[in-house]
């Protein structure tokens, strides 16, 4: 069975720094899908990523998938405290509509 | 405003009891979700539906049934038979077409004891 693997599982930065969370996948991705989650609460959606090699941005969060489709990275530009939270990653392998989710990175930023 | 509801937003149980949690979406989404997520793990599938009066199984569905009467509405009732049951619960819906994402509810919080 497909597997997810998030790394780093935790990132304490100061604010204003740049970040990369990885997510990794044991098979070929059908689609990568990146969430964000405060603690307690329900998951809200970042991105969707489905071709290798694409790249989507929002705000200062820029994800990107690789050309194998096997990897994908979200990268935080000039982080904030509202960026705090747990990132996770989600992913499609065979087309269908089951995802698997990776374990997450608890992200925390500080002033 | 269309989205997903669950209720409540925490629930406390005594061992033994069977619990029913609540999922409502108002999205007109064909495929409905339920979802485990525990301390330091991912979320983990519990079951799920495509359309109404028929669901699957997922990973961990051992312990907990569902229904599908409307397409609205995806309760999930906790049995007796779960061995661990006290976790945070996350609903979740989709449309089938196209390939979209997973619209989350804010979750349950169930604590047995």
């Amino acid at each position: 069975s497909q597997e997810l693997e998030q790394s780093p599982q935790s990132l304490i930065v100061q604010e204003g720094k740049n970040l990369t969370i990885n997510c990794t996948s044991s098979k070929t991705l059908y689609g990568l899908y990146w969430y964000k989650q405060k603690y307690g609460e329900g998951l809200i959606f970042l991105m969707m990523l489905q071709k290798g090699g694409e790249e989507k941005s929002h705000e200062k969060i820029t994800a990107k998938l690789d050309e194998k489709k096997q990897q994908s990275s979200l990268h935080i530009t000039a982080s904030q405290p509202s960026h705090a939270g747990i990132y996770l990653c989600g992913a499609d392998s065979h087309n269908t509509d089951k995802l698997i989710f990776g374990t997450g990175t608890r992200l925390q930023v500080f002033p | 405003d269309g989205g997903i509801t669950q209720s409540p937003k925490y629930l406390f149980r005594k061992e033994g009891q069977n619990v029913t949690l609540s999922c409502e979406q108002n999205l007109n989404h064909d495929a409905m979700y339920w979802y485990r997520q525990d301390p330091g793990q991912g979320l983990r599938l519990i079951y799920y539906s495509q359309i109404v009066n028929d669901f699957q199984k997922g990973d961990i569905a051992e312990g907990y049934s569902v229904s599908r009467e409307k397409k609205e509405s995806f309760p999930l009732t906790v049995t007796s038979a779960q061995k661990n049951p006290t976790a945070f619960y996350l609903c979740a819906s989709s449309p089938l077409t196209p390939r979209d994402e997973q619209y989350f509810g804010p979750g349950t919080r169930l604590t047995v004891t």
